[in-house]
């Protein structure tokens, strides 16, 4: 079965500084969909960036950068020049294509001024 | 981007009732939803799957009986609660996606709504 690990419960940085959210998942399959969703204090889940496992190529959007390591099974998201609204709960999810998304347990980043 | 309406937003319900939430697709036809459990602090659990006209599918100790899920039509997933006692209170999200070939087979989230079960 997948699974998607989440190893930092917590987080914080002060703002303008560049933090970096680890995540690690296992899987069985070679195609696959890679994601950091945002869950802000309203709970509505936001898509942050999303990487497709075929891709060699890093995805990137904006401040938000990832390190995807397909042979180490590792997926971290960077956040360069962290702003107050970046803080948040920050959850790694995977799918295969047309399957539900399996999330990790989440890390709440807090940005401080 | 593609809007998924979930509603109601909140519910307060005695033990013992049945709750109806309703999650819909507003500008495309959503093939399969998906419904999702988040207590406090935790992650987003995956409750069960709907495909349009079929019967959904659930996981792993999630009582089928209890969390009725309808998906009659292209645009409308519903989860009905039946018979909430107190630790069936809850956040619960819907996602939905739409059929590949129409370019909207990413996952879109409802904004959840949080069941509080007295």
């Amino acid at each position: 079965a997948q699974t998607v690990t989440q190893s930092q419960p917590e987080m914080s940085v002060q703002e303008a500084e560049t933090v970096t959210l680890s995540c690690t998942y296992d899987t069985s399959e070679n195609n696959y969909y890679l994601f950091w969703y945002k869950q802000p204090p309203s709970r509505q889940m936001i898509l942050v960036i999303r990487q497709e496992a075929y891709k060699q190529q890093n995805a990137t959007e904006n401040r938000f950068s990832v390190n995807f390591q397909k042979a180490a099974k590792s997926f971290s998201l960077k956040i360069s020049d962290s702003q107050l609204g970046d803080t948040a709960m920050y959850f790694c999810a995977f799918n295969e294509a047309g399957t539900a998304l399996i999330f990790g347990k989440g890390t709440t980043l807090s940005v401080s001024s | 981007g593609a809007v998924v309406s979930q509603h109601p937003s909140r519910v307060i319900c005695k033990s013992g009732t049945s709750v109806k939430i309703e999650c819909r697709s507003l500008d495309f036809q959503a093939t399969t939803m998906f419904w999702y459990r988040q207590f406090p602090k935790q992650s987003l659990m995956l409750m069960a799957t709907s495909n349009e006209g079929s019967k959904a599918t659930y996981e792993q100790g999630v009582e089928k009986d209890k969390f009725l899920i309808n998906h009659a039509s292209l645009t409308l997933s519903t989860l009905t609660v039946t018979s909430a006692h107190p630790e069936d209170s809850s956040f619960y999200i819907c996602s939905a996606r739409g059929a590949p070939e129409t370019g909207r087979e990413k996952l879109f989230f409802g904004s959840g709504t949080q069941l509080s079960v007295l």
